[in-house]
Parts: structure tokens; sequence; C-alpha cells
């Protein structure tokens, strides 16, 4: 199993640039989420969704775009790339979101995307 | 003021020694709650869940006071390999899971 893949791994924009992060998850979970991770402030929730068609925002949304259309997919986009927005992102995705069912809310991380914005 | 709390640390501590951490959380309405562990420069792990009546995994205690809102992890006969960040996790029932900021911990021979 695959698990949760996110590319590409590292890359370096410019400032005012665009791109997204890919997330795939081949689990069929429901519950998907993205964080970023700067020093000393530990793991931020960007946005996640609870199933296709379904997107919320987290601690740290501004400046971040996601969409669900599918259940494996769960890209994020940034629209004007800013130096502060420099970070590691981490994709995750768990069975059930919300229950006290074993394994709920329990998340399988992606390996990483490394951002440098310049 | 985050909703998960920490001790950053580093905790720095010899072979076969127990180290315990806290985790203070301000969610009245959190339900689930967690330990993860981050080596460097790679994704989170889970480590183990923390349930009410206090779990053991191993050398790996977790115990969970929803009186005080905290939760801590103790770990017993540090090993080297048991250096790691290690994350405090809680879920408020809902959708959003929310981490503490990490306590890093070195284990020195």
């Amino acid at each position: 199993n695959a698990g949760v893949t996110q590319t590409p791994k590292f890359q370096v924009l410019k400032t005012g640039q665009s791109m997204t992060l890919q997330c795939a998850q081949d689990m069929n979970h429901e519950y998907m989420s993205w964080y970023r991770q700067d020093p000393g402030m530990g793991l931020r929730l960007i946005h996640y969704s609870v199933g296709a068609g379904i997107t919320d925002q987290g601690e740290v949304p501004n400046g971040y775009n996601v969409s669900r259309s599918t259940t494996e997919d769960f890209p994020l986009r940034l629209l004007s790339a800013a130096p502060s927005q420099t970070s590691v992102y981490f994709c995750a995705s768990s069975p059930r979101p919300g229950t006290g069912t074993s394994g709920a809310n329990v998340l399988t991380f992606g390996a990483g995307s490394r951002l440098t914005v310049l | 003021r985050k909703e998960v709390e920490q001790d950053p640390g580093p905790f720095n501590v010899p072979e076969g020694a127990t180290v315990a951490f806290n985790c203070t959380y301000s969610n009245s309405a959190s339900q689930s709650f967690f330990w993860y562990r981050q080596d460097c420069r790679k994704e989170p792990k889970l480590l183990m869940s923390v349930y009410s009546s206090g779990n053991e995994d191993g050398r790996f205690t977790a115990q969970l006071n929803r009186a005080s809102q905290y939760i801590s992890l103790l770990i017993r006969d540090s090993k080297l390999s048991d250096s790691a960040t290690y994350l405090c996790v809680g879920n408020t029932g809902g959708f959003k899971t929310i981490f503490g900021a990490g306590t890093r911990l070195f284990v020195k021979a």
C-alpha cells in the first residue's frame, strides 16, 4: 500500500507564484487534512475535509485553498506565494473522524513537502 | 493561547533513565488524545492513543486527567532510539485534530 503520497517533495517558488501541493491516499479514508510545520510552532492545521465535496478551515487557512472532488485526492493550492509560507507541509488522512471507534482520528501522514518561497 | 501546549524541552537524559512529558489542553470538548513521535526530517507517526483509564505499551505509559485537562507520557528505561520529538495531540470529537508544538528528547549513551 502506498498510504498517503505527497508531491512534490521539494519546491522553490518566487513571491507571487502559484502552485499546488498534491496529496493522494489509497486507504479509502474519509478525513484528510493539511498541516504546516514551522520551527517552534509544531504542526498547525490549515484546512481539512471530512469527505468528498466538504472542506473547512483549520487554524491558519489564509493564503491557501483546497478542494475535495474525490475521496482519494486533497490538493492544497497557494494562489500567490509569500515568504511567510516557507514551511514543511504535511498531508494526513484518517478513517473516520469524530467518532470513538478504534482507529478513528488516528492520522497517517505523507512524507512531507518542503516549500521555500524567495 | 494554543489549544494544546507542551514543554518544548529539550530533555537530555542518559540511557536507562525514566522521563515524563506533560501536555495541557484548553478545549474541554476534546475527546480523543494521542501521542505521536516524529524523527528528524520525517513525518509524525502514531506512538499510542491515550485512554481515560491510562494505558501502557511496553516501556511507554500514557495517562489522561480530564478534570485537570492534561495528558502525560512516561518513558521507562530510555533507549538511544527513543531520541525524537514527541507530539501531544487532541481531537475535539468534531473534525479538528490539533497538535502541540512537540517536546524534544535526546537520550545519551
